[in-house]
């Protein structure tokens, strides 16, 4: 039961770009959303988080929405530079606290 | 400041032997997460737990996989009788006992199982 879903497996994008990425989720219980990062044969960091009352949270050239109605997350990177390839994950939890949930990754390519 | 400590990196076990891993986490950290990666897919979790508590185990598959985070040592996640479909990437995670809207879990490098 995939209830985190990242529907884009890759994305390729220019440096100086933005990087969009998305994530679904179909359990209304979600109450905190986070987006990592990882590197191969590392663990997943964690870069940004926003909980269910709010729709917006920005940290530097990281930025995620929420739109709960639609169920739907995004993460920005602006301008996207070539140490951000990695694999991001979406996850959520019911709790800031509690287990996460992950969706599959997107696997970023940031060309010169 | 280290950060969390899993060992080994990487294990090879034979089939129907033992694995064990051990996850040691960020100090000042009490609770302790452990979650799969199976090939190509995201991380699954499997475990959450206290010093001497499990909290929540739904993720853990009902035979063969043990977890305990004793009051001194590290957490280790055991597996008997390992089978192929074992192989994989896990991860620990931990947190610290307050939660503020910030906190979140912190995960250690991983180790590798492969079964063969």
């Amino acid at each position: 039961d995939q209830q985190v879903k990242q529907n884009s497996p890759s994305l390729s994008v220019q440096e100086g770009r933005i990087s969009i990425l998305n994530c679904d989720y179909t359990n209304s219980m979600f109450d905190y959303f986070l987006w990592y990062k990882k590197y191969p044969a590392e663990g997943p960091t964690f870069l940004i988080s926003i909980s269910s009352i709010k729709d917006k949270n920005e940290d530097g050239r990281f930025t995620v929405f929420l739109n709960k109605s639609a169920k739907h997350l995004s993460l920005h990177i602006v301008p996207s530079q070539p140490g951000d390839s990695a694999v991001y994950f979406c996850a959520a939890s019911r709790t800031s606290w509690g287990k996460l949930q992950f969706g599959a990754g997107t696997q970023v390519v940031v060309t010169p | 400041n280290a950060g969390v400590m899993q060992n080994p990196r990487h294990l090879v076990r034979r089939r129907g032997q033992e694995a064990r891993l051990r996850c040691s986490p960020m100090k000042g950290h009490s609770h302790v997460y452990w979650y799969r990666q199976l090939p190509e897919e995201g991380l699954k979790f499997m475990v959450y737990l206290q010093k001497e508590n499990i909290i929540d185990e739904s993720g853990m598959p009902k035979e063969r996989f043990s977890a305990e985070f004793p009051k001194e040592g590290p957490s280790i996640l055991r597996i008997q009788q390992v089978v192929r479909g074992d192989s994989a990437a896990y991860f620990c995670a931990s947190s610290p006992p307050k939660r503020g809207p910030q906190e979140t879990q912190y995960f250690g490098p991983g180790t590798r199982l492969l079964v063969l």
